[in-house]
């Protein structure tokens, strides 16, 4: 059963630092891993998608990798600023046998930049 | 392309009764996903469509839970005899087989119980 974790649960930072959210997963036959924003209140925005071959995927201020042998991936957000604030989720898609599965989601982790 | 759709925003409703919620996926999506959500949590799957055919339905979903998605487009969520337990964000998603699988999010109907 894919199992997906996110530490740290929440963080707080300063405006400016460079910082490094972390994603764990338990089955390596993944098809793809999917980074999300989500606003309170709000639904979820895509922000990154690598495909299981990828290494690493980058849009902007971004930067999301992905070793699946160690089951990981962390999204690197430069230079972070105060609308950065909101809460980030990773989520894997398992490969089936002539299939994909389902997106399971880790819990989550709430970003907050301070001015 | 205006994006998923989700209907209504918010919905106020006293135990025990029903609720229908329906999403509005990008037109050319052939899946269909609804996530339960509660405070603090990750989205927790419920069930997905493929076309019109429902392909799986997470243990989480009781008897009183029912999906549909009669033509393939629109889909409708159903909630019988609410309980308490069931205030949470319910999320609509949709993508397309045979690529990247993008999966696009709306923007949820929160259901409050009282």
């Amino acid at each position: 059963k894919q199992e997906v974790t996110q530490i740290p649960a929440a963080l707080s930072v300063p405006e400016g630092e460079n910082l490094v959210l972390n994603c764990s997963f338990t089955d390596s036959a993944i098809y793809n891993l999917q980074w999300f924003r989500q606003d309170p209140g709000k639904g979820l925005t895509s922000l990154l998608l690598i495909q299981s071959s990828q290494r690493e995927q980058t849009s902007g201020r971004l930067n999301a990798s992905l070793d699946k042998s160690s089951g990981r991936s962390t999204l690197y957000i430069a230079a972070s600023q105060p609308g950065d604030s909101a809460t980030y989720l990773c989520a894997v898609r398992r490969r089936l046998r002539g299939n994909t599965g389902k997106l399971i989601f880790g819990q989550g982790t709430t970003l907050q930049v301070k001015p | 392309d205006t994006g998923v759709s989700q209907n209504p925003r918010h919905k106020i409703t006293k135990r025990g009764q029903n609720v229908t919620f329906r999403c509005d996926p990008i037109s050319e999506h052939n899946r269909l996903y609804w996530y339960r959500q509660t405070l603090g949590q990750g989205p927790e799957f419920l069930t997905y469509f493929q076309n019109e055919a429902q392909l799986e339905k997470s243990r989480l979903l009781s008897d009183r839970f029912s999906a549909e998605r009669p033509k393939g487009s629109f889909s409708t969520l159903e909630i019988q005899r609410t309980e308490q337990g069931d205030s949470a964000m319910y999320l609509c998603a949709s993508s397309l087989t045979g690529g990247y699988e993008k999966l696009f999010f709306g923007s949820g109907t929160q259901l409050s119980v009282l």
